[in-house]
């Protein structure tokens, strides 16, 4: 049962750390997304993947946030320096780019809380 | 003007009980595609059902189908035989074609009570 996989699922830092969140999207899938949701915002999109490539992340505050894609394995999303309003659920999606097709699969998220 | 509309924020259900949750979309573009995620309360959004803009069929996946009215441009979700595990929010998405970046535009959810 293929599945995507984050780590970690729960971050509690301090204003100022770096965080790192990971994400092992389905073997085969060549999309990417990342997704952060909070109660007052919802479902926001952050940056997303195609093939590797970065296609947009005009969601992602630049000065602090990032997102890398080092190979078909692994996504990345970084905040440096992370402040208290960073504090959400942080998804990432896998899927699989065709006409037809649009599915995204959903990780269990990284819980994050920076005091 | 909101592209994904879902009208009902909160819903109580009897368990054992059909449920309709209400999708409404606007798109100008003839080819899209309708998704219905799940999101219980253990945090996780788990994929339902899809329904393309040119299937003739109603989508079915066990106990979920969509109610596809394009002439409407509503895109249902109905669960029938509601169970307390069914007790989550529900999130309407939609794709169009013409936007080759492959994003979901989503709707702001509609949170599903099943009572026992």
């Amino acid at each position: 049962d293929a599945r995507v996989t984050q780590t970690p699922r729960h971050k509690v830092t301090e204003m100022g750390q770096e965080v790192t969140m990971r994400c092992q999207p389905i073997l085969g899938h060549n999309t990417v997304f990342w997704y952060r949701q909070t109660m007052m915002q919802g479902l926001e999109l952050l940056a997303y993947f195609r093939n590797r490539a970065p296609l947009d992340d005009s969601g992602m505050p630049k000065d602090r946030f990032s997102a890398e894609m080092p190979d078909a394995t692994l996504a990345t999303l970084k905040i440096q320096p992370s402040e208290p309003r960073d504090s959400a659920v942080y998804f990432c999606a896998s899927g699989l780019y065709g006409p037809l097709s649009g599915t995204q699969y959903f990780g269990p998220g990284t819980r994050l809380t920076v005091l | 003007a909101q592209k994904i509309t879902q009208t009902q924020p909160g819903m109580f259900v009897q368990e054992k009980e059909a449920v309709t949750l209400d999708c409404t979309y606007d798109t100008s573009d003839q080819s899209y595609g309708l998704f219905w995620y799940k999101q219980p309360s253990s945090g996780e959004m788990i994929f339902l059902i899809y329904q393309g803009s040119y299937d003739e069929q109603n989508a079915t996946e066990g106990r979920y189908s969509l109610n596809f009215q394009k002439a409407r441009k509503s895109a249902n979700l109905v669960i029938s035989a509601s169970q307390l595990g069914d007790s989550a929010m529900y999130f309407c998405a939609m794709r169009e074609a013409m936007d080759s970046n492959y994003q979901l535009i989503w709707g702001a959810g509609t949170k599903l009570i099943i009572k026992p």
